[in-house]
């Protein structure tokens, strides 16, 4: 079965610090996407990558940044954290397209 | 653009009770429909997924039949238990999106005893 980790699980961040989301998969999965979940406003897509070396901005990229270093890595950079960004961050993978994507466990992440 | 709405935000029923949860789309490409369930801090799951027309699909007692003349992919289920309480998420992928997800706002379902 497809398999997403993501880590940390949690994070507590102060205002104007640097955070790092890491998401590994081992679907060997071209596509991978980053997502936030805050109430009230569902799934929303931060940034998404076709394959090593590249990033695409989603819907809400203001803020973020991402690194797909290789196939089974790809990490969500917070240069200057906001206490706007406090939200639960997913990461999700999938093949094709049309195809579903798999999600990670989750990290929530306060910045304080 | 493409976009998926879902009307309702919140459904509570009473366990042993149909649901069906509302979902239309819009998209100029041919489409494909999935269904996402969320339970309490858990990650989003598939449930269902279409892109054939006036076919039902069905998975765990759910069911949804994609409709491209109404824009709609409704989920049902004709009994619903305590374990259905979770958040649903209808999601909406077609060739322009190149397998991105564009998702709707979320129905909450809770069911009581």
């Amino acid at each position: 079965e497809a398999a997403v980790t993501q880590s940390p699980r949690n994070k507590v961040a102060v205002t104007g610090g640097k955070v790092t989301l890491s998401c590994n998969q081992t679907n060997n999965h071209n596509n991978m996407y980053w997502y936030r979940q805050d109430t009230g406003h569902g799934l929303r897509l931060i940034h998404y990558s076709y394959g090593a070396g590249s990033t695409e901005k989603g819907d809400i990229p203001d803020g973020y940044k991402a690194s797909r270093p290789s196939q089974e890595n790809f990490s969500l950079i917070l240069e200057l954290a906001t206490p706007s960004q406090t939200s639960v961050y997913f990461c999700a993978s999938g093949d094709r397209d049309y195809a579903e994507q798999f999600f990670g466990p989750g990290t929530r992440l306060t910045v304080l | 653009g493409d976009s998926v709405t879902q009307t309702e935000g919140l459904v509570t029923l009473t366990k042993g009770l149909p649901v069906m949860l509302n979902c239309t789309y819009q998209t100029t490409y041919s489409p494909f429909l999935f269904w996402y369930v969320q339970h309490l801090n858990e990650a989003p799951k598939l449930l269902l997924k279409s892109s054939t027309d006036n076919k039902r699909t069905e998975h765990q007692g759910f069911y949804a039949t994609l409709h491209k003349s109404s824009s709609s992919f409704h989920l049902q289920k004709s009994s619903v238990q305590l374990s259905d309480s979770a958040l649903y998420f209808c999601a909406l992928s077609d060739l322009y999106n190149q397998g991105k997800l564009i998702f709707g706002q979320g129905t909450k379902l809770s069911i009581k005893p």
